[in-house]
């Protein structure tokens, strides 16, 4: 139990050119959903939370105008990354938790976005 | 000082060793604490996750927590050349469910 899955796995975009990522809880109902950002052999850096039916709460430094959340379903959340730039290029991993049993965060296979 | 302290590695082994890794972190009001192994390239998947002090087991995985010393620890028996890997280390208090990360470890288990 507890899966999250995330579309697409890989996506390769072009400078300027904005690119959606889903994030879907498979088998549970996701009150909160995190994204998160990971660049080569470093931790993960938490971009904002996101509860279903609210605005996201951004953390200190991430642009919220420029990675658009929406977590309109209890079981989907999508990340826009909006006029794409090269230094956007990263790792992107989503987690949820919810109810039944999923109570911590559950992180999803992530998504590497290359921006050319 | 960051919140959570982890040891970077890579620290490798030969099969079957015990591994043994390890967070430090300076918030006494950590309450809950998470070690998620991540493949290359892959999300975090959870391994073990412990409230407040004391052990839990679960298989070849045995996780610690000393809240006096503010000292988590994750033992591997028995590790396999599949156990490579970065671990990380994640806690949070009980107001909240973000995270607060270690830099992760990464292991390497050598056949």
């Amino acid at each position: 139990g507890a899966v999250v899955s995330q579309h697409p796995s890989w996506v390769i975009c072009k400078s300027g050119t904005s690119v959606k990522i889903e994030c879907r809880s498979l088998d549970f109902q996701a009150t909160t959903m995190f994204w998160y950002r990971q660049f080569p052999k470093q931790s993960l850096m938490l971009m904002a939370t996101s509860n279903e039916g609210s605005k996201a709460t951004y953390e200190q430094g991430v642009e919220k105008d420029k990675f658009l959340i929406n977590h309109a379903s209890l079981t989907l959340s999508t990340l826009t990354v909006t006029s794409a730039h090269p230094e956007d290029s990263s790792f992107y991993i989503c987690s949820a938790r919810g109810v039944g049993g999923a109570y911590e965060q559950y992180f999803g296979p992530g998504t590497r976005l290359t921006v050319t | 000082q960051k919140e959570v302290e982890q040891d970077p590695g890579p620290l490798s082994v030969p099969e079957g060793a015990i591994v043994s890794l390890n967070c430090t972190y300076s918030n006494s009001a950590f309450q809950y604490f998470m070690w998620y192994r991540q493949y290359s390239r892959k999300g975090p998947e959870l391994l073990m996750y412990t409230y407040s002090s004391g052990n839990k087991e679960d298989g070849r995985f045995t996780a610690q927590v000393d809240k006096s010393s503010k000292y988590i620890s994750l033992f591997i028996r028995d590790s396999q050349p599949s156990d490579s890997a970065t671990y990380l280390c994640a806690m949070r208090n009980s107001g909240t469910y973000k995270y607060i990360f270690g830099t992760g470890t990464r292991l390497k288990v050598l056949a």
